[in-house]
């Protein structure tokens, strides 16, 4: 019973290289999130997925790109990364039967701009 | 995160009750969430309340909603070292990718 699982968990990155985090939920979720979490700041939504094949941007979008090709996967991807990239990124996904959707997280990816 | 405020820290002794407490601006916000978050670890839901309740009580939490003011507040009884955690509070304005995440609270339980 997996849940959501984040690949890589950690990664140092210098400015300019790329790279794809991963994203894998068991549950047959329809949504899907990325976020972001910066001390003191909370989580901030980076895109989302309602479905497979589909993305929406979220608040911080700017430097990102996502892909949702398959129902259980949703991957963020950095073009270029920033130092201002530094920050942790974490997976959700929530189901759209239940009623409260809440979501379910993974544990994180700790990325490292330099 | 900004239209969800929590203060950032909190200190109680062992066996004492900790109260994290939230305020929202959305008052069409359907659902409000508690969040935990352990070193290392993702967000674990630790409880909700629903718009139109008051309150509710789930073993030692105890989560109290105030809509007229928008306030919203965790109650902790006879809280543990193990309740040292991040506490976030969020408020879902009608599906997941409407939920917006204050914060959070840290909480420091003394021995």
């Amino acid at each position: 019973n997996a849940g959501v699982t984040q690949t890589p968990k950690f990664r140092v990155l210098k400015t300019g290289q790329s790279m794809t985090l991963l994203c894998a939920q068991d549950m047959n979720h329809e949504y899907m999130y990325w976020y972001r979490q910066d001390p003191g700041m909370g989580l901030r939504l980076i895109h989302y997925s309602v479905g497979e094949g589909t993305t929406a941007k979220g608040e911080v979008p700017d430097g990102y790109n996502v892909s949702r090709l398959k129902k259980q996967n949703f991957l963020l991807g950095l073009e270029s990364a920033a130092p201002s990239q530094t920050s942790v990124y974490f997976c959700a996904s929530s189901s759209l039967d239940r009623e409260n959707q809440p979501q379910h997280f993974g544990d994180g990816t700790r990325l490292s701009i330099l | 995160g900004e239209d969800v405020e929590q203060s950032l820290f909190l200190s109680v002794r062992e066996g004492d009750s900790s109260v994290i407490n939230c305020t929202y601006t959305d008052s069409s916000s359907t659902y409000l969430y508690w969040y935990k978050q352990e070193p290392g670890a993702g967000l674990q839901l630790l409880t909700y309340i629903f718009s139109n309740m008051d309150m509710k009580q789930d073993q030692r939490l105890t989560v109290l909603l105030n809509k007229k003011d928008k306030h919203l507040s965790l109650r902790i009884a006879d809280t543990q070292t193990g309740d040292s955690a991040i506490y976030f509070c969020a408020e879902s304005r009608g599906g997941g990718f409407k939920t917006i995440f204050g914060a959070g609270t840290r909480l420091f339980v003394k021995a």
